[in-house]
């Protein structure tokens, strides 16, 4: 089993849908989470950090559960500039390193 | 302009040689790290430094090796042993190791000839 685990889509979703995305993490001592996007053929940038209380940035919003241990990226009102991979990221602060997961694809359709 | 810079954009590799992967950064970071990203897959850990003359095996280190003997530069040898290196590769630096937000460069794309 994987440490970070994703549902890798492909979601296909129109203008204007909410989608969701899980994902699901196995070492309970993870101390930092975080979202990332990656465009086709780019380096990875930083959407959102996740914290234990949730937040919310414009049409994004980000959940931490830690008693089951996922998080979750919520898009409200999908952009085609929406259109990328999502990659969800898992730190560990005593094993000095992050996990990425393999990434969600996210395909907005006119 | 701060940031993470990668050279070259393109490499090729013939079969025997070892190449090295350029990673410089001006944003006074302490942790550097090495990525490889193979076609729709996520990012996989090869090194990963914490500090100036230091740094650590990640999960895929078979095959490369790494200096940090400044805090800026954080350069990776693709080496003849690594037998599959075709892959996009990504460096990253964070303030320190695992707490704060990674920035990448855009990468460097590794192909065999």
């Amino acid at each position: 089993r994987k440490e970070v685990e994703q549902d890798p889509g492909p979601f296909n979703v129109p203008e204007g849908a909410t989608v969701a995305f899980n994902c699901t993490y196995s070492n309970s001592a993870s101390q930092s989470f975080f979202w990332y996007r990656q465009d086709c053929r780019k380096e990875p940038k930083l959407l959102m950090s996740v914290y234990s209380s949730g937040n919310e940035d414009g049409r994004f919003t980000a959940q931490l559960n830690r008693a089951s241990q996922y998080i979750s990226l919520l898009i409200r009102d999908s952009k085609l500039s929406d259109s990328a991979t999502y990659l969800c990221v898992v730190t560990y602060t005593n094993a000095g390193k992050s996990t990425f997961g393999d990434g969600t694809t996210l395909t907005v359709k006119p | 302009d701060g940031g993470i810079t990668q050279s070259p954009k393109y490499l090729f590799r013939k079969e025997g040689q070892n190449v090295t992967l350029s990673c410089e950064q001006n944003l006074n970071h302490d942790a550097m790290y090495w990525y490889r990203q193979d076609p729709g897959q996520g990012l996989r850990l090869i090194y990963y430094s914490q500090i100036v003359n230091d740094f650590q095996k990640g999960d895929i280190a078979e095959g490369y090796s790494v200096s940090r003997e400044k805090k800026e530069s954080f350069p990776l040898t693709v080496t003849s042993a690594q037998k599959n290196p075709t892959a996009f590769y990504l460096c990253a630096s964070s303030i320190e190791v695992a707490k704060n937000i990674q920035y990448f460069g855009a990468g460097t794309r590794l192909s065999v000839l």
